[in-house]
């Protein structure tokens, strides 16, 4: 079945500053690949998603890349503010029509003012 | 509309109780799953389900079992808790599409679940 890694677990920064989480993942059939945020005590929210006919994907200060060659996709962050401190979640999955994710073990950022 | 509906909120359980968690939704989703969340080992997938009468087993089953008698409610349920089942139960439900068509997965707010 499909493993996802991520990379690293713990992240800190100065705000303002740029934040790279990185994920590599096993099955060469999975084909979405999600980015979801959890902060302290609250649910995972999707933040952004990327599918395997994509190699780079933006929205805002937020952007994912994957590289299918090479089995992995990371999460990008600019400009990243105290309010980005969280838990992040990467996610693999064959898109069957539904998805069964894969889940990474989670990179806890912490943005400092 | 609500989303996705879990309850309790949190629970705790002596070894060997039985318990079942419950979760909801209202958005007509096929798909609905059960995740646990545990420190460093991010979200399991338990069990999930593509419409009434169907489920399957996840990536961590054992000590869990799952029915779903209608579109709308999944339960979940400990036979007979133990310990390492200590932890946080999300439960997530999308729409199901054909292939190709990616649907966003909608989760629960959380059952903190204590066994002692």
């Amino acid at each position: 079945g499909e493993n996802v890694e991520q990379h690293p677990s713990t992240l800190s920064v100065q705000e303002g500053d740029s934040a790279v989480i990185k994920c590599t993942y096993s099955d060469s059939a999975s084909n979405y690949f999600p980015w979801y945020k959890q902060e302290l005590g609250k649910r995972p929210q999707l933040i952004i998603d990327i599918r395997s006919n994509v190699g780079e994907k933006k929205d805002q200060r937020i952007a994912v890349t994957l590289n299918k060659t090479a089995k992995h996709f990371s999460l990008h962050i600019t400009e990243t503010q105290p309010e980005d401190s969280a838990v992040y979640f990467c996610a693999a999955s064959q898109n069957t029509g539904f998805q069964k994710l894969v889940f990474g073990t989670g990179t806890r950022l912490l943005v400092s003012p | 509309n609500a989303g996705v509906t879990q309850t309790p909120k949190f629970q705790v359980l002596k070894t060997g109780q039985s318990m079942t968690l419950q979760c909801a939704q209202d958005m007509n989703h096929e798909y609905m799953s059960w995740y646990r969340q545990d420190p460093g080992m991010g979200l399991r997938l338990i069990h999930y389900s593509v419409g009434a009468g169907i489920t399957d087993q996840g990536e961590v089953p054992n000590g869990y079992n799952v029915s779903r008698s209608t579109t709308e409610d999944f339960p979940l349920r400990l036979l007979s808790a133990a310990p390492s089942q200590t932890s946080v139960y999300f439960c997530a439900s999308s729409r199901v599409r054909g292939q190709g068509r990616y649907e966003k997965l909608f989760f629960g707010s959380g059952t903190q679940l204590s066994v002692l």
